[in-house]
Parts: structure tokens; C-alpha cells; sequence
């Protein structure tokens, strides 16, 4: 049973335009939540992050916004760059117990368009 | 950001050999974790520790073992490879601020078991 669901394998965005990644989860325990981007055959980069008691996250390009009624999370970059391109994984925490590992969708690949 | 390392980058081996996967972190992160990931899967947890001379299995059952005899060292060891291990493995650490860490990767071993 995946807790975090990216439903979409992959986005294709033009350059310049706005990319919205879309993640959604179903443990009402989770409070903090994660996005990061990853290359082929490297480690993931932490790129922003969320706790439940905010509904959004500003940090230059990227935007994070939460909806806990809905259990819904997105993560927006805008203005899309090459440089974008690569899979982003949403992850998940929760702080009241249990491993402390982060639960992670399965990604979405961004491809940015010239 | 925490500077984490992982040897090798990439690992070719026999099925039956013993192998010992690397993570090393300069930034005196309490918690450090090994996640496996598959091609277009999450990243799923097998094991994590919070300190020296400790060591929890995670999420995903795994037949590797792991060690934290210093803070900075986390290595996982097969003691017999099988081509069922064949995975990328991620090596994380955090620091423990609160209840809402952030996680910052190792660039990962991928490993081909022949």
C-alpha cells in the first residue's frame, strides 16, 4: 500500500513555462514533507521542504504548497530551466514514531522542452 | 548540507562474494540511513541508526547488515551476493533538530550482481 503516490511517471514542460509536480499521500500522521530531485546513477538533492503547519514554501524557483484537507502536496517551478530536467521524488515524514526514514513516491521525470 | 560519500560508485561482482558498500559523512549527523532503489521505483528503507552502536532494520526487509562503530561510518555489508541484490543503494544522514530533519543523500552505489 504506497502512503505517497506521484501519479504521473512524466511531465514534459517548455522552457520558461511553469512545471507543476503533484504529489499525494494518505498517512494522516505525516507533518513533514520533502521534495528532491535526482540525476541518473547519483544520489538525491534536497530541494525544498514543508511542515504541515504551513501551507506553502517559497525558495527562489520553487514552490511547495500543502493541502492537508486534501493530502495533497505540489511542488512549482517556474521559470523551467534545462537544468530541470531529471526525476523529482516527494517524500514524507511523520515525527510521532516508528522508523525515522522518509517514505518516498516514485517519482516524476521532468523533461524540459527547448 | 552534509557532505556524504559512498565507494564504489558502481560495483560489478560474482554471485556468492562478500561485499562491503561504503558511507562515510563529514558533518557529525547523529542518524544515518541506507535506502535500496530500483529503476523507476521509490526508494524503499533498510536500515537506519541513530548513533554509534546503534542499528535498526527499516521498512523493506533486506538480508545486508550494517555497522556504526564511528559517527562519521555507516558501511553495509552482503555477505553472499546474489543477482537478487542487484539495486542502487543510498547512503543518508540528518541531523536531529526538532522533530523534522531533512535528509541529504550520497551520490549511491549501483550494484550488478552477476
Amino acid at each position: 500500500d504506497q502512503q505517497v503516490k506521484q501519479n504521473s511517471p512524466s511531465l514534459s514542460v517548455q522552457e520558461g513555462r511553469i512545471s507543476i509536480l503533484n504529489c499525494d499521500y494518505t498517512n494522516s500522521m505525516f507533518d513533514y514533507f520533502l521534495w528532491y530531485k535526482k540525476y541518473p546513477a547519483e544520489g538525491p538533492t534536497f530541494l525544498i521542504s514543508i511542515s504541515s503547519i504551513k501551507d506553502k514554501n517559497e525558495d527562489g524557483r520553487f514552490t511547495v504548497f500543502l493541502n492537508k484537507s486534501a493530502k495533497h502536496l505540489s511542488l512549482h517551478i517556474v521559470p523551467s530551466q534545462p537544468g530541470d530536467s531529471a526525476v523529482y521524488f516527494c517524500a514524507a515524514s511523520a515525527s510521532g514514531g516508528g522508523a525515522d526514514g522518509l517514505t518516498f513516491g516514485k517519482g516524476t521525470h521532468l523533461i524540459i522542452q527547448p | 548540507e552534509a557532505d556524504i560519500y559512498q565507494t564504489p560508485r558502481y560495483l560489478v561482482i560474482g554471485t556468492g562474494k562478500k561485499i562491503t558498500l561504503e558511507c562515510s559523512q563529514t558533518m557529525g549527523h547523529d542518524k544515518m540511513y541506507w535506502y535500496q532503489q530500483d529503476p523507476g521505483m521509490e526508494l524503499h528503507l533498510i536500515h537506519y541508526s541513530y548513533g554509534v552502536n546503534s542499528t535498526e532494520k527499516g521498512d523493506l526487509s533486506s538480508e545486508s547488515t550494517v555497522s556504526r562503530i564511528r559517527t562519521e561510518h555507516f558501511p553495509l555489508t552482503l555477505e553472499s551476493a546474489r543477482p537478487s541484490h542487484t539495486s542502487q543503494y543510498l547512503c543518508a544522514s540528518s541531523e536531529s533538530r526538532g522533530i523534522q530533519e531533512t535528509q541529504y543523500f550520497g551520490p549511491g552505489t549501483r550494484l550488478l550482481v552477476l
